[in-house]
């Protein structure tokens, strides 16, 4: 079974900084890594999809990498914003169940003012 | 909003009684996901449909759940005597697959969820 981790489980840091959030997976016959935003008590919004033929994907002030050798993918912030408080979930999706998506716990961040 | 929409938000119920959730999918997608989360965890996999078939469910789905698709468009969520361990968010996913049945699909888009707390 695909294990999703996510490393740190919380992280508080001040407004500008630029952070990075790890993930790593299990099984390397991943079909695609996606990266997910959720607001307390919110339903989820996706950030980024990267294929598992690619290395990385950028929208903005994101950056997601994902090196399948290795297990692992990273979400990169740039210059954070308070904003960006939230819990961020990454999620394989393997040929199993439909490719139904397998999450980690999720990190929570807090960018402080 | 073409989006994926759930409905109740939230829904209060005593142990015992029977709870019904409703989600409508994006209106072309053809795959639809259930999934279960709990404080502090990811969600995890319940079901999925292709079109109006259920495919596959996981052993999280004990006998008291049902889901069903019937004309391949919305689907519901019905769990029978509702257990305090019942309590959780339900989310709504929806994909649309071309080709293959068996393929991949595309991007996954969730619905807001349906927060059930069981009394």
């Amino acid at each position: 079974k695909q294990e999703v981790t996510q490393i740190p489980a919380a992280l508080s840091v001040p407004e500008g900084e630029n952070l990075v959030l790890n993930c790593s997976f299990t099984d390397s016959a991943i079909y695609n890594l996606q990266w997910f935003r959720q607001d307390p008590g919110k339903g989820l919004t996706s950030l980024l999809l990267i294929q598992s033929s690619q290395r990385e994907q950028t929208s903005g002030r994101l950056n997601a990498s994902l090196d399948k050798s290795s297990g692992r993918s990273t979400l990169y912030i740039a210059a954070s914003q308070p904003g960006d408080s939230a819990t961020y979930l990454c999620a394989s999706k393997i040929p199993n169940s439909g490719y139904a998506l397998n999450f980690g716990k999720g990190t929570s961040l807090l960018v402080t003012p | 909003d073409t989006g994926v929409s759930q409905d109740p938000r939230h829904k209060i119920t005593k142990r015992g009684q029977n709870v019904t959730f409703r989600c409508d999918p994006i209106s072309e997608h053809n795959r639809l996901y259930w999934y279960r989360q709990t404080l502090g965890q990811g969600p995890e996999f319940l079901t999925y449909f292709q079109n109006e078939a259920q495919l596959e469910k996981s052993r999280l789905l004990s006998d008291r759940f049902s889901a069903e698709r019937p004309k391949g468009s919305f689907s519901t969520l019905e769990i029978q005597r509702t257990e305090q361990g019942d309590s959780a968010m339900y989310l709504c996913a929806s994909s649309l697959v071309v080709g293959l049945a068996g393929g991949p699909g595309n991007e996954q888009f969730f619905g807001p969820g349906t927060r059930l707390t069981v009394l």
